[in-house]
């Protein structure tokens, strides 16, 4: 089974601040991985899906990057919203588990 | 719009059963795959089943596998979650949720229900 160790665990951040996050593969997953964010209470949303792909909806501001086991979700410029959880997934093999979470929190 | 709706929740002791069901609406419902995701208290997002859009594949978390059994039914738009020989740490928040599917987005899920809660314990 593939693991995927998502750092840090927790970012501290003031909004308008660049926030970068990090997913790694235990193997390669070539570009299979996606992006969710989860507010609390609040079921998760698809941001990212295929390394790099917004999903419907998502601002310009989220964007990701990598390939292989190394991936990043950038959060350009953050705005009072995006202070979540948020979690990587990988579908290049079954099963699919997410990663462990990081928690972007304000400073 | 697309709407999932869980329920079947409650407490249940350790070794017993339950039943989830998700009723879709507001898409094609019998040509989407369908996932199960859970959320222990406090934890962070555990995926734990699939099932293809005509139920010819399953597949299922290692956690779970031999207890938990997805299943569908196209007729109904309905999904399901068998859980037997539940444990404490299946103690959690179960999510219905649709696979992406379009535009190369596989696998992925784009569409969650708000969760039914499974609680495990004597």
């Amino acid at each position: 089974e593939i693991v995927l160790t998502q750092s840090p665990a927790t970012l501290s951040l003031s909004p308008g601040e660049r926030a970068t996050l990090s997913c790694r593969a235990s193997q390669s997953v070539s570009s299979h991985l996606a992006w969710y964010q989860q507010k609390p209470g609040q079921a998760p949303r698809l941001l990212i899906y295929n390394a790099s792909n917004r999903a419907t909806g998502i601002p310009a501001r989220f964007s990701g990057s990598g390939s292989a086991t190394d991936f990043t979700l950038t959060i350009g410029s953050l705005e009072p919203e995006d202070f979540a959880i948020y979690y990587c997934q990988q579908r290049s093999n079954w099963p699919i588990p997410f990663g462990q979470g990081t928690r972007l929190e304000i400073k | 719009q697309v709407q999932l709706v869980e329920s079947g929740g409650g407490v249940v002791q350790p070794g017993g059963s339950l039943r989830l069901s998700c009723a879709a609406s507001g898409f094609t419902f019998n040509t989407y795959g369908m996932h199960w995701v859970r959320q222990a208290p406090g934890k962070g997002l555990e995926w734990v089943t699939f099932i293809r859009y005509d139920g010819s594949n399953e597949y299922y978390a290692d956690s779970v596998k031999g207890r938990f059994t997805i299943s569908r039914d196209n007729s109904k738009n309905t999904l399901f979650l068998q859980m037997n020989s539940l444990r404490a740490e299946d103690t959690a928040v179960y999510y219905c949720a649709k696979d992406c599917r379009s535009g190369g987005c596989n696998y992925y899920i784009d569409v969650w229900g708000k969760g039914t809660t499974v609680t495990v314990s004597s």
